[in-house]
């Protein structure tokens, strides 16, 4: 079964630094992995996903993320973090073996200091 | 800008009550996802459908809750008869495509059930 560890349930940043949220998943194959962000009583948008290819993935608000196979792990980073980007962050994993039924992270929630 | 909607936005209701959440997909869209968000258990998916067929229910008590699509246009989640343990938000997410596709989430409905 697949699984996603996320493993930092509150990260706090000050404003201006750079960011890196982690992301581990369990799954034999290839999967499909996505970010996705949510603000205070809002769904849920995607930031970026991976399906195949160029193991570095570029998404929206200037995140990226980098798919490590030898290490399981999707991590989200941005250079420079605004105080907008303040909000909780899902990992969430998908393959083709559960018809695509993604499983999502418990998330990281970012507080962003002035 | 095409969105999924959700009503009601919030609910109030008695344990024992009925309760039916209607969703909106995007038109267009041709797979509708259920989810339920809580604290305890995070972002749990409850059943997804594509082309109006239900193609996983096992997050889903089956014993009180029930998804339909009538139509393309409207996919309804009912709980009957609630209970507190299903207070929660609930999700609708719309997507295109065969799998993997990305997922547009509505704004939720925040149930109550005292």
């Amino acid at each position: 079964a697949q699984s996603v560890t996320q493993p930092d349930i509150h990260i706090t940043v000050s404003e201006g630094a750079s960011l890196e949220l982690r992301c581990n998943y369990s799954y034999g194959a290839t999967p499909y992995l996505f970010w996705y962000v949510q603000s205070p009583g809002q769904g849920l948008q995607l930031l970026l996903k991976y399906f195949s290819g160029d193991t570095l993935v570029q998404g929206i608000k200037g995140f990226e993320a980098e798919f490590k196979r030898s290490q399981s792990s999707f991590n989200l980073r941005k250079p420079s973090v605004h105080w907008s980007d303040a909000a909780e962050y899902f990992c969430a994993v998908g393959n083709r073996g559960s018809n695509y039924k993604l499983t999502f992270g418990k998330g990281t929630l970012l507080t962003v200091n002035p | 800008d095409a969105r999924v909607t959700q009503t009601p936005r919030d609910k109030v209701t008695e344990m024992g009550q009925e309760v039916t959440m209607r969703c909106q997909p995007i038109l267009g869209h041709n797979t509708v996802f259920w989810y339920r968000q809580t604290m305890m258990q995070g972002l749990e998916l409850l059943a997804y459908f594509r082309n109006r067929a239900p193609l996983d229910d096992s997050g889903m008590p089956k014993d009180r809750f029930s998804a339909e699509m009538p139509d393309a246009t409207l996919a309804t989640l009912k709980i009957q008869p609630s209970e507190p343990r299903d207070s929660a938000v609930y999700f609708c997410a719309s997507g295109f495509g065969t799998g993997a596709e990305t997922q547009y989430f509505g704004p939720g409905t925040r149930l109550l059930v005292l």
